[in-house]
């Protein structure tokens, strides 16, 4: 069974402070990794993409890849209210899934002034 | 550019009736996806076409579901004899080949009410 697992939440923060968004996936092969966000009542937006071990940051979010423990995070630095929103986290599981991604259920994030 | 364009954004029906939901993908995107979202609950996904052909039809939930994409770009998704379970927002996505090939695209949904 593959599967996404995310901190189910819901996450609460001050604003200016960090948000942490944690993910873990079942299936060993799997090859990209990729977080959304999504605003109540709109459809997924997709905010980071990450392929390999390690740190990409882009702006205030750092994803962070561990393949040998199956875990990915997101980091938000520096939080504002315009983050408050759904954080989906997606895994393709490698390319005998072709190119489906499997999805968490997602970590609600309020961030409060 | 433009991105993945949906119609209808809403559809109400009643149950029995057949619904068509169309999906325009970003121009030159070979990938189309379909997935829903029941409230509260998370993406389910529903089919995969590369270019014409559905490699991966495994997440439609009953025969009642269909959906073909013609010229390699718009895909139409067909439910047949509505029930209201199938009340849901329907996604559609795109994702272009090459390294970035993963990397969907998704439009604004259709959200459809089984009345």
């Amino acid at each position: 069974q593959k599967e996404v697992e995310q901190n189910s939440g819901p996450l609460s923060v001050p604003e200016g402070a960090i948000a942490s968004l944690n993910c873990t996936y079942s299936d060993r092969g799997s090859q990209s990794f990729f977080w959304y966000r999504q605003y109540s009542g709109k459809s997924p937006e997709l905010i980071m993409s990450i392929y390999s071990n390690g740190d990409k940051e882009d702006g205030r979010f750092t994803a962070q890849l561990n393949k040998a423990s199956q875990y990915v995070s997101l980091l938000i630095r520096d939080s504002q209210p315009s983050d408050s929103a759904t954080y989906l986290c997606a895994v393709n599981m490698g390319s005998s899934t072709l190119g489906r991604l499997y999805f968490g259920r997602g970590t609600q994030l309020t961030v409060w002034p | 550019g433009a991105g993945v364009s949906q119609s209808p954004s809403n559809k109400v029906t009643e149950k029995g009736k057949d619904v068509e939901l169309r999906c325009d993908p970003i121009s030159g995107h070979t990938a189309l996806y379909w997935y829903r979202q029941s409230l509260g609950q998370g993406l389910e996904f529903l089919i995969y076409f590369q270019g014409n052909s559905a490699p991966d039809k495994s997440g439609l939930p009953s025969d009642r579901f269909s959906a073909e994409r013609t010229g390699g770009s718009v895909s139409t998704l067909t439910i047949q004899r509505t029930q209201q379970e199938d009340s849901a927002v329907y996604l559609c996505a795109s994702s272009s080949s090459g390294r970035t090939s993963y990397e969907q695209y998704f439009g604004p949904g259709t959200r459809l009410t089984v009345t």
